[in-house]
Parts: C-alpha cells; sequence; structure tokens
C-alpha cells in the first residue's frame, strides 16, 4: 500500500540554524501538508499546498517557515533561522482532494522530531 | 468553524474489556471524521472514516465508531481491549471541504494486563 514517507526520522539542530524536512507524498495525490506537535500537545495546522503554492497557512506558520515542492516526488518544509520553540514532532500529509468524500482522506507520514538546542 | 473535543485526555482499561474513547465535534456543515491512531514513536495511522454514508463504521483491529447527528458526537468503541490497542488515539474533523484538518487533544489509552 502507498505511504508517505519523510526523512529525517530525528534531526537535531542549534538555535538560528536552518533546518529541511522533507517528505515524499502518495503519487497520485495533488494537495500537500505540514503539521506539527509540541510534545504534550495537540496535533497543529502548519499550511497547505496545492498546485504548486500556498493554498492556505496557519497564524503559526510565519515568516521563517516555507515550502516547496523542488521536483515530481518531495515536499519539503524550510526553517530559516530555528528557536527552541520549533522543537516538536512535524508531520507529512497527502490526499487526492479535500473536498470529495472518497478522497479527502489525509495520510500521514511518520514524523521527524525536531530538536533544537 | 470547526472543533473537536475528546472528552478524555486517558483511558485506563483491562485487557479484555471494552474500550469506549469519547469524541464531540462542532462544525457548520456536515463533517468528514476520523480516528486516527499513534504508537509510541510512530506516525498517524488511519483507523476509520466517517464520510456520511453508513452512521456506524468498522475499522481496523476491530474499532469502530458511530456518528450520531443529534449528539454531534463520534465515539470509538471496541468490544474487547488488547495490550497492543495501547497508543494515543485522535479524532480529528474536516468539513466544509476546508484543506486543513482539526484535530482533538487526543485520548491516551491504557490497556492493564
Amino acid at each position: 500500500e502507498p505511504e508517505v514517507t519523510q526523512t529525517p526520522s530525528h534531526q537535531v539542530t542549534q538555535m538560528g540554524q536552518e533546518v529541511i524536512l522533507r517528505c515524499v507524498p502518495i503519487s497520485n495525490h495533488l494537495y500537500f501538508y505540514w503539521y506539527r506537535q509540541i510534545l504534550g500537545q495537540k496535533v497543529e495546522f502548519l499550511v497547505s499546498f496545492y498546485n504548486n503554492e500556498i493554498s492556505e497557512k496557519s497564524e503559526i506558520f510565519d515568516d521563517q517557515f516555507s515550502v516547496e515542492r523542488p521536483d515530481g516526488s518531495n515536499f519539503t518544509l524550510k526553517i530559516r533561522s530555528t528557536k527552541l520553540e520549533d522543537s516538536a514532532m512535524y508531520f507529512c500529509a497527502s490526499n487526492y482532494s479535500p473536498g470529495l468524500a472518497g478522497t479527502d482522506t489525509q495520510y500521514f507520514g511518520p514524523g521527524t522530531r525536531l530538536t533544537v538546542l | 468553524a470547526q472543533s473537536v473535543t475528546q472528552l478524555d485526555s486517558h483511558v485506563s482499561v483491562s485487557e479484555g474489556t471494552p474500550v469506549l474513547l469519547r469524541c464531540n465535534y462542532s462544525s457548520s456543515y456536515s463533517p468528514s471524521l476520523f480516528w486516527y491512531v499513534q504508537h509510541p514513536n510512530k506516525g498517524l495511522q488511519l483507523l476509520l472514516k466517517y464520510t456520511s454514508a453508513a452512521t456506524l463504521v468498522k475499522g481496523i483491529n476491530g474499532f469502530e465508531a458511530e456518528f450520531k447527528k443529534s449528539e454531534t458526537s463520534f465515539h470509538l468503541t471496541k468490544p474487547s481491549a488488547h495490550m497492543s490497542d495501547a497508543a494515543e488515539y485522535f479524532c480529528v474533523a474536516n468539513s466544509g471541504g476546508y484543506q486543513k484538518v482539526t484535530f482533538g487533544t487526543g485520548t491516551k489509552l491504557q490497556v492493564i494486563p
């Protein structure tokens, strides 16, 4: 069964450094998402991406964050200058179409645990 | 706007006894509702989904959930808990064709031998 993959599984970085989290969505999916889960808190939406542009973003997704689909398979989240409070599990998700009942299920990757020191 | 409330942050059951994890939603539209499970250090796995067909939805690993519009609920149940069911469970809603989904705060299920 197709699945969403994410690399790396764990990333440790120093405060102020740039990090890129990588995701490979399911191949025929059209919508891509990033969520994060700070330890002990709920999963929060960051951004959705369709047709090579951001379609929706949350208040969390400020200028420090950017997303890109550099080729036909990868979907990346970049944090330009990491802060301590960026430490979290970051989940990538994808689906075919959010508006259609049969294809709106979001499939999640295993997550990347980001630790900012 | 949509919101999801999971009424219990922790539920503890004995192995072999029934499981009930409660979820209520609030939405201006008819929602799609999902339950996901997250085992320790693992990703989010889809257990089941409701999308306005049958109100009783069967999922993987013996779980099922019933959509009750009058109560705005979508509780998750299982007749007999296994040790392997110990995990965190998330109720998730998507309504109005919004792209983002809304997560509940999660319920940690403990299964006692």
